[in-house]
């Protein structure tokens, strides 16, 4: 069973532009989670979402960041426009049924704001 | 204000010895406990856990204590092997419906042969 998969591995962009991340859950999870990871600190909880719908996104930074996932399969975070403290690995889990199942992590994307 | 503490930043222990990972946390609503290992450029692996009515969890080498009165956590591998350095993650989950994982910032696990 293929794992949490997540699209581009890396970002390098400018302060200003634009960045889509892409998470595409383990099939048939329902509760899909975006995390941070700003270096030398902790991995911190963005949003939540089960199925389509935004369960908690109280830990999204700022109206910078769009997270949608239209259908309830996979997921985007628009970053928009980037700044230098976006900077981090972005991290998507999902867990199956019930939010209190274990989380499953994917490889994480890398984003560099210059 | 940090809820979930991980101390020590790294740990060298020598093959075939225990390695004790500990973590504290302040939220005495956390219901349930997660360890995660991680190696470079990988997403966190999900390891070990433990329930907060339970006060230990084995599974093979990797043993979780739990003391509620203390608020810590502790991970003991026996015996360590050089596979096991990675950084390890203790995560914390809220009471309640939402389920978002609360991390330490993690303790780098060395071990030598």
């Amino acid at each position: 069973e293929a794992g949490v998969t997540q699209f581009p591995s890396h970002s390098v962009i400018e302060k200003g532009q634009t960045v889509t991340l892409r998470c595409d859950p383990i099939s048939g999870h329902d509760n899909l989670y975006w995390y941070r990871r700003v270096m030398g600190k902790e991995i911190k909880f963005l949003l939540h979402f089960v199925k389509e719908s935004k369960q908690d996104e109280s830990g999204m930074p700022n109206n910078r960041f769009l997270a949608e996932r239209t259908g309830g399969t996979y997921s985007t975070l628009k970053v928009q426009p980037a700044e230098l403290e976006d900077s981090g690995v972005y991290f998507c889990a999902s867990s199956q049924g019930l939010a209190r199942e274990t989380q499953y992590f994917g490889p994480g994307t890398r984003l560099l704001v210059l | 204000d940090q809820q979930v503490k991980q101390n020590s930043p790294s740990l060298s222990v020598q093959e075939g010895r225990i390695s004790i990972l500990n973590c504290d946390y302040t939220n005495s609503m956390f219901d349930y406990f997660l360890w995660y290992k991680k190696y470079p450029a990988e997403g966190p692996t999900f390891l070990i856990s433990i329930s907060s009515i339970k006060d230990k969890n084995e599974d093979g080498r990797f043993t979780v204590f739990l003391n509620k009165s203390a608020k810590h956590l502790s991970l003991h591998i026996v015996p360590s092997q050089p596979g096991d350095s990675a950084v390890y993650f203790c995560a914390a989950r809220s009471g309640g419906s939402q389920g978002n994982l609360i991390f330490g910032k993690g303790t780098k696990l060395s071990v030598k042969p």
